[in-house]
């Protein structure tokens, strides 16, 4: 079955310290990836994602994210946490092209919280 | 330029009544999505539609929901008679045809049946 995995439906983090957030996937086909921020009162934002190529993508805000495909992985990474980077992070994989219906499977989610 | 809209906000109604999302996707996206995350749980998928035709419907909970994109522009999504599960935030999502995009998301519409 397809699904996404969110391991961490919190963390906090001090203001300055790097912040991994996790996402592992299972899907059939080569999966097209994406990781979306919700702000309080925002809507979903795009902060990055990877559809082929270097495995390492790069995205806005500072943030980044790496597949790895031999551990089915799309985490996401920061060197240097913001007091505006609090928010919930979702991870999605979908398929795009070819037909298909394009819906994305998105994970439970992880609230960000972030300490002065 | 503007993105996805969505109205009205906030809906607070009683088990029963009827209420009706709007999505006005970005101008000239072809695809539109609606998507539901009810609290505590994963974002998930509604339908698809194809300018005014629906791609894919698997997602829709059950014949209380009707989602409708005539003209192949904004779509309403019906909830007649809402239940208390019904509950959450419904976001819309738009994107492109052809080629490899994301999908841009609204803000999506909070529902509360009580």
């Amino acid at each position: 079955a397809q699904s996404v995995t969110q391991p961490d439906i919190h963390i906090t983090v001090s203001e300055g310290a790097s912040l991994e957030l996790r996402c592992n996937y299972s899907y059939g086909a080569t999966p097209y990836l994406f990781w979306y921020v919700q702000s309080p009162g925002q809507g979903l934002q795009l902060l990055l994602k990877y559809f082929s190529g270097d495995t390492l993508v790069q995205g806005i805000k500072g943030f980044e994210a790496e597949f790895k495909r031999s551990q089915s992985s799309f985490n996401l990474r920061k060197p240097s946490v913001h007091w505006s980077d609090a928010a919930e992070y979702f991870c999605a994989v979908g398929a795009l092209g070819g037909g298909a219906t394009n819906k994305l499977i998105f994970g439970t989610g992880t609230l960000l919280a972030v300490q002065p | 330029e503007a993105g996805v809209t969505q109205f009205p906000s906030h809906s607070v109604i009683e088990k029963g009544q009827t209420v009706t999302l709007r999505c006005d996707p970005i101008s000239g996206h072809d695809n539109l999505y609606w998507y539901r995350r009810v609290m505590g749980k994963e974002i998930k998928f509604l339908l698809h539609f194809v300018k005014e035709s629906k791609q894919d419907e698997s997602g829709m909970p059950n014949n209380r929901f009707l989602a409708e994109r005539t003209g192949g522009t904004y779509s309403t999504l019906k909830v007649q008679p809402a239940e208390l599960e019904d509950s959450g935030v419904y976001f819309c999502a738009s994107s492109p045809l052809g080629g490899l995009t994301e999908a841009f998301f609204g803000q999506g519409t909070r529902l509360t049946v009580v």
